[in-house]
């Protein structure tokens, strides 16, 4: 298996511009998982998704941010408009319910850095 | 709501020295997560304690939940330069998938 992917690996905009972060599961997975990573606030979980659903959205930080699971196999994170303080590497990870070990499998990340 | 401190923030260690990071939780842990993370990279699963007391280890990493259920510690035997990355803790808060982690250990092995 692939693993889980991201695009981009990295991404540089402007103040202003809408962002868009791309997610790839690894195949039978029903979590998906969102995550920002500084270095003052460290590891953060922004939303959650089950079977497509969003079940918790609590950690998103503002109206700026929005995600979204059409399918299975693909989710999207949105930043509009984008703010030099969302700079940070933004994780996508998936689980399956039941798994056995009960983990969750991160991708590579997307460094974004809004100028 | 229940947080993760890790100790110590960084660690520089001479290469087939042993060392240990510490996770201690403000609140009951029902599942204790430790990954590995290097530059530029995503998180990297090592291992998961689950029971009071538990013991696990994978090559010469080996990590404890204490019996009270609220500290880990991951020990590293002999270190070498490709143990050297951040570790993180995670933990779920009961009933909850809304995971939640410790700031990282960032250690350095030198060779």
């Amino acid at each position: 298996d692939a693993g889980v992917i991201q695009s981009p690996r990295h991404e540089v905009t402007e103040m202003g511009q809408e962002v868009t972060l791309r997610c790839k599961p690894i195949s039978g997975h029903d979590y998906l998982f969102w995550y920002r990573q500084t270095m003052m606030r460290g590891l953060e979980l922004l939303i959650y998704f089950n079977n497509n659903v969003p079940i918790d959205d609590s950690g998103m930080p503002e109206d700026r941010f929005s995600a979204k699971m059409p399918n299975a196999s693909f989710s999207t994170l949105k930043i509009q408009p984008s703010e030099p303080r969302d700079s940070a590497v933004y994780f996508c990870a998936s689980r399956v319910a039941g798994g056995g070990t009960d983990t969750q499998y991160f991708g590579p990340g997307t460094r974004l850095t809004v100028l | 709501s229940q947080e993760l401190e890790q100790s110590p923030q960084s660690l520089i260690v001479q290469e087939g020295k042993n060392l240990t990071i510490n996770c201690t939780s403000s609140k009951t842990l029902y599942g204790l997560y430790w990954y590995k993370q290097k530059y530029g990279e995503g998180l990297i699963f090592l291992m998961m304690l689950q029971k009071g007391g538990e013991e696990k280890s994978h090559e010469k990493i080996t990590a404890k939940l204490d019996e009270k259920k609220q500290q880990s510690s991951l020990h590293i035997t002999a270190s070498q330069p490709s143990h050297a990355g951040i570790y993180l803790c995670g933990a779920p808060p009961p009933g909850t998938y809304k995971y939640i982690f410790g700031t990282g250990t960032r250690l350095k092995v030198l060779a």
